[in-house]
């Protein structure tokens, strides 16, 4: 098992709906998750950040986090072609400071 | 600065050369991360500084690879002997401290012909 899974997509949401990217980890990644955007040819940029059970909104965008099932997942409402990129979720550690990185779901928003 | 800033953007290089990427990270953040991502993957972690000092060297994939932050700011990450295997895209992250929200600059584009 990979310690931090995402299924690769491509994840294809119509415009104005709700995209659930969702992304699961292992007993080693056990502190902060984050939530990156990836336009093609761009570099990661940081969404959402969360460090506890439960929910954390900012704009159109709700992180949910679930310890005991250990997985995290990004809601994104109200979809704009804009969203469409590729989504990493990374995970800290309790061992080190070095992040655990998804290799990513690509979201595809139809206008 | 403002941002994290990488130099050069792009980089075409020969097959054996010698080659160097400096970042510039967020004034303040002491935590430094080098990744190297190739078409389709995450980040590949590579090193990570705080302060001064490589806290964790793991990632490099061998001694051709190398990094010094020599005054607890900018980074430089130094391949020898580059291969044709070593073309990807170097991302360069600071963070205020480990273990919090990292920010990446725009990268380098290493291709070795």
């Amino acid at each position: 098992q990979k310690e931090v899974e995402q299924n690769s997509g491509p994840l294809s949401v119509p415009e104005g709906a709700i995209a659930s990217l969702n992304c699961t980890y292992s007993d080693r990644v056990s502190q902060s998750f984050f939530w990156y955007r990836q336009y093609s040819g761009k570099s990661p940029e940081l969404i959402m950040s969360i460090y506890s059970n439960g929910d954390k909104e900012d704009g159109r965008f709700t992180a949910q986090l679930n310890k005991a099932s250990q997985y995290v997942s990004l809601l994104i409402r109200d979809s704009q072609p804009s969203d469409s990129a590729t989504y990493l979720c990374a995970g800290g550690q309790d061992s080190n400071y070095q992040l655990i990185w998804g290799a990513g779901t690509k979201l595809i928003i139809k206008p | 600065g403002a941002g994290v800033s990488q130099t050069p953007s792009n980089k075409v290089t020969e097959k054996g050369k010698y080659v160097e990427l400096r970042c510039d990270p967020i004034s303040g953040h002491t935590a430094l991360y080098w990744y190297r991502q190739s078409l389709g993957q995450g980040p590949e972690f590579l090193i990570y500084f705080q302060g001064t000092g490589a806290a964790d060297d793991s990632g490099l994939p061998n001694d051709r690879f190398f990094a010094v932050r020599p005054e607890g700011s900018v980074s430089t990450l130094k391949i020898q002997r580059t291969e044709r295997g070593d073309s990807a895209v170097y991302l360069c992250a600071s963070s205020l401290r480990g273990n919090t929200e990292a920010f990446f600059g725009q990268g380098t584009r290493l291709t070795v012909v």
